[in-house]
């Protein structure tokens, strides 16, 4: 996977929007991005997957520019159940390794 | 949810003793993984599987062995369990490349 670099950790009072920006510089022209949120004594669950431009769900929305060497999960009007940690993952290639690093610990404050 | 489950969901054994953690899957998936998780080290991959009997290393192997015999069933195995390796432990399964990535429960295992 290509080294991704996300803040270690962010705060928000509720109903704010928040954005978390991940870097790789080193993504490769077939890599995808993906987000990941992993609620505490669970499992990381899959949010979004992007590999130009935007992308929205009923979760999320995903920018990445042109260059693809970020990329920013916008959470819109976060909760108290938004609180988490959220992964970026950049260069899932099958039979390499999926690593997961340390993530970025959101705290939504009411 | 993706049939996956993990055995033990808890598991309290003394230090020197083997333990085996089970993967369990349903969907047919290719890549299963097992990774471990502790306070300030977030999420590290143990190893890893691309399918029946292939494996590897993942971040942090030393002391742990794994098997996969079948498409099913990844096996995590602490030959001499030692007290650092109390975590708890998580599963995935992924399909293929840049396809969701599905978590187990966790399993939850102290070693004293």
């Amino acid at each position: 996977l290509a080294k991704t670099t996300q803040p270690i950790s962010m705060d928000s009072y509720e109903g704010q929007e928040v954005n978390i920006t991940c870097s790789h510089n080193n993504i490769a022209t077939n890599d995808y991005i993906t987000w990941y949120q992993q609620f505490p004594s669970q499992g990381p669950r899959f949010i979004i997957q992007g590999y130009k431009t935007k992308v929205t769900n009923e979760v999320a929305s995903l920018f990445i520019p042109a260059d693809r060497k970020s990329s920013t999960l916008s959470l819109p009007r976060v909760s108290l159940s938004d609180t988490a940690v959220y992964y970026c993952l950049v260069g899932d290639r099958g039979n390499t390794p999926l690593v997961f690093g340390k993530g970025t610990r959101l705290s939504v404050i009411a | 949810d993706a049939g996956i489950t993990q055995s033990p969901r808890h598991k309290v054994t003394e230090t020197g003793t083997p333990v085996t953690l089970r993967c369990h899957q349903t969907e047919n998936h290719r890549y299963m993984y097992w990774y471990r998780q502790d306070p300030g080290h977030g999420l590290r991959l143990i190893h890893y599987s691309y399918g029946v009997k292939d494996t590897d290393k993942g971040e942090v192997s030393d002391g742990y062995s794994v098997s996969r015999s079948k498409t099913e069933d990844f096996l995590l195995t602490l030959e001499s369990a030692t007290s650092s390796q109390t975590s708890v432990y998580f599963c995935a399964i992924k399909d293929r490349a840049n396809t969701e990535a599905f978590f187990g429960q966790g399993t939850r295992l102290t070693v004293v």
